[in-house]
């Protein structure tokens, strides 16, 4: 079962901010949220994940609301290459817990 | 991250026929590794998980002794399809944890049943 929500699609002018955002209303207190990019054809791309607090790595930002109910992930300045599909996903971060994939939003950037 | 590459990119067989796909984790060894089926324009769906020395554990619905898996060494797992169907058809990717709660995925092997 997937524990998140997320938009089917969505489209961006290159250049701007690009918004995912996504639910996971029934997180546990021990999960993670971690975000995934699937470019067409090609294996699954990490990106981020956060307990509670807001994080930023190179690729984008992870802002997590205070009652953990949801989440956005952002693409500071979207380009061409960020064509994807974007996978919210929540799990316990232990090594041995696969991931479990929801149908993930489509980003479109557009020139 | 820990980089991760599979083995063939694309293979074409003909019905009947078995096709092994090999995952390689190329800087880190793993105990476990995940391997996934994808359809078109479907999600990933995890098919079993892959452990080094001892017996693949199998999601429901996926059989054993048709997708076959040896995680011989802690950086190589190997999947094959035995005796593939055009439905067996799919996008099949592995994936590998890098131990700091972090998955890395591989490429990707495309299977072509005609």
């Amino acid at each position: 079962d997937a524990k998140t929500t997320q938009p089917t699609s969505m489209d961006c002018a290159e250049g701007r901010a690009a918004n995912l955002p996504c639910n996971h209303s029934t997180i546990s207190g021990n999960e993670y949220v971690y975000w995934y990019r699937q470019i067409h054809s090609q294996g699954p791309q990490y990106i981020i994940h956060g307990l509670k607090n807001n994080e930023t790595n190179e690729m984008a930002s992870l802002i997590i609301t205070e009652d953990r109910k949801s989440s956005t992930l952002i693409l500071p300045h979207a380009t061409l290459r960020d064509t994807a599909v974007y996978y919210c996903i929540v799990r316990v971060a232990s090594w041995a817990n696969n991931l479990f994939f929801g149908t993930g939003t489509r980003l479109t950037v557009i020139p | 991250g820990a980089v991760v590459s599979q083995h063939p990119s694309r293979v074409i067989c003909k019905s009947g026929t078995s096709v092994k796909i090999e995952c390689r984790s190329l800087d880190f060894q793993a105990t476990t590794m995940f391997w996934y089926r994808q359809f078109p324009k479907k999600s990933l769906m995890l098919m079993a998980t892959s452990n080094e020395g001892s017996k693949a554990t199998y999601e429901q619905g996926v059989e054993k002794d048709k997708f076959l898996i040896n995680h011989a060494s802690l950086t190589l797992s190997t999947l094959t399809v035995t005796s593939a169907h055009p439905e067996d058809s799919s996008f099949y990717i592995c994936s590998v944890w890098s131990g700091e709660s972090e998955q890395f995925f591989g490429p990707g092997t495309r299977l072509t049943v005609l």
